[in-house]
C-alpha cells in the first residue's frame, strides 16, 4: 500500500533562516505531488505541485521554493524565512489521475518568530 | 477570489440533529472531493463524486453533486460527537493538475 511521510512535525524558526521540509511517498511510482499550506482551521491554499522529477509549478508568488530531486520526494524550502511564512504544510500524493482525489501527510506546523 | 465558497463557514449543533454544508462555485468542475480534518493532522478523504447530480452515502453522510458540477452538498443525519471536525470540500477543473480547496466548515457537534 502507498504511504506518504513529511518532517519535521512541527519546527520554531527565527525571521531569516532557512527552511527545509521533505516529503517521501512510498508504493507507487510517478505520483503528482502537492504542497499545501493552512492558516489555523481554514482551508488549503496551494503552493507548489510537480508532475515529475525536476518539474515544479508555483502558484503564488512568495517566498518559497519546491524541488523534487528523485521520483518520490518532494521538498519545500526557504532562503529566509518570513513571519508570514508561519503555518501548517501539508505534503499530499495523487491517488487517482482521473479524479483529483489526494492523500496527505501528516502535516508540518511551522512558526516563525 | 475563493473559487470554491462553503457555507457555513462553522456550525454548532446537538447530538441527533441534522444538517448540511455546501460548497458552491460559478466554475465547472471535474470532479468534487469531500475530506474530514482533525486539528494537526491531514486531511482524510471521504468521497468523491464526478457525475452531474450524483449522490453518494457513506453511513449517515449523504454527498450529491450539482447537476452542472458547479456545486455539491453534504447532509449530516444525526450527528454525533464523532462528527466534530473541519469539512473541506475541493475541486479539480478539467484537464487540471490542480486541486484547489474550499475555507471549510467548522463543525462541532455537542453530546
Amino acid at each position: 500500500s502507498q504511504t506518504i511521510h513529511q518532517w519535521p512535525a512541527t519546527l520554531v524558526q527565527p525571521v531569516g533562516s532557512p527552511l527545509s521540509l521533505e516529503c517521501t511517498v512510498e508504493g507507487t511510482s510517478n505520483p503528482n505531488l502537492y504542497w499545501y499550506r493552512q492558516a489555523a482551521g481554514r482551508g488549503l491554499q496551494l503552493l507548489f505541485y510537480s508532475v515529475g522529477i525536476g518539474q515544479i509549478s508555483s502558484e503564488v508568488p512568495q517566498n518559497l521554493s519546491a524541488s523534487r530531486p528523485q521520483d518520490r520526494q518532494f521538498i519545500l524550502s526557504s532562503k529566509k524565512l518570513l513571519l508570514s511564512d508561519s503555518g501548517f504544510y501539508l505534503c499530499a500524493w495523487r491517488g487517482d489521475r482521473s479524479t483529483g482525489e489526494l492523500f496527505f501527510g501528516e502535516g508540518s506546523r511551522l512558526t516563525v518568530l | 477570489t475563493q473559487l470554491l465558497e462553503q457555507s457555513p463557514q462553522f456550525l454548532s449543533i446537538q447530538e441527533g440533529e441534522n444538517l448540511t454544508v455546501y460548497c458552491n462555485s460559478s466554475s465547472v468542475f471535474s470532479s468534487l472531493q469531500w475530506y474530514r480534518q482533525e486539528p494537526g493532522e491531514g486531511p482524510v478523504l471521504l468521497v468523491t463524486v464526478v457525475t452531474g447530480g450524483e449522490v453518494k452515502k457513506l453511513k449517515r453522510l449523504t454527498f450529491q453533486f450539482g447537476d452542472a458540477r458547479k456545486d455539491s452538498s453534504l447532509h449530516i443525519t444525526a450527528a454525533q460527537p464523532g462528527d466534530t471536525g473541519l469539512y473541506l470540500c475541493a475541486g479539480e477543473r478539467a484537464g487540471g493538475f490542480k486541486t484547489i480547496f474550499g475555507a471549510g466548515t467548522r463543525l462541532f457537534v455537542k453530546a
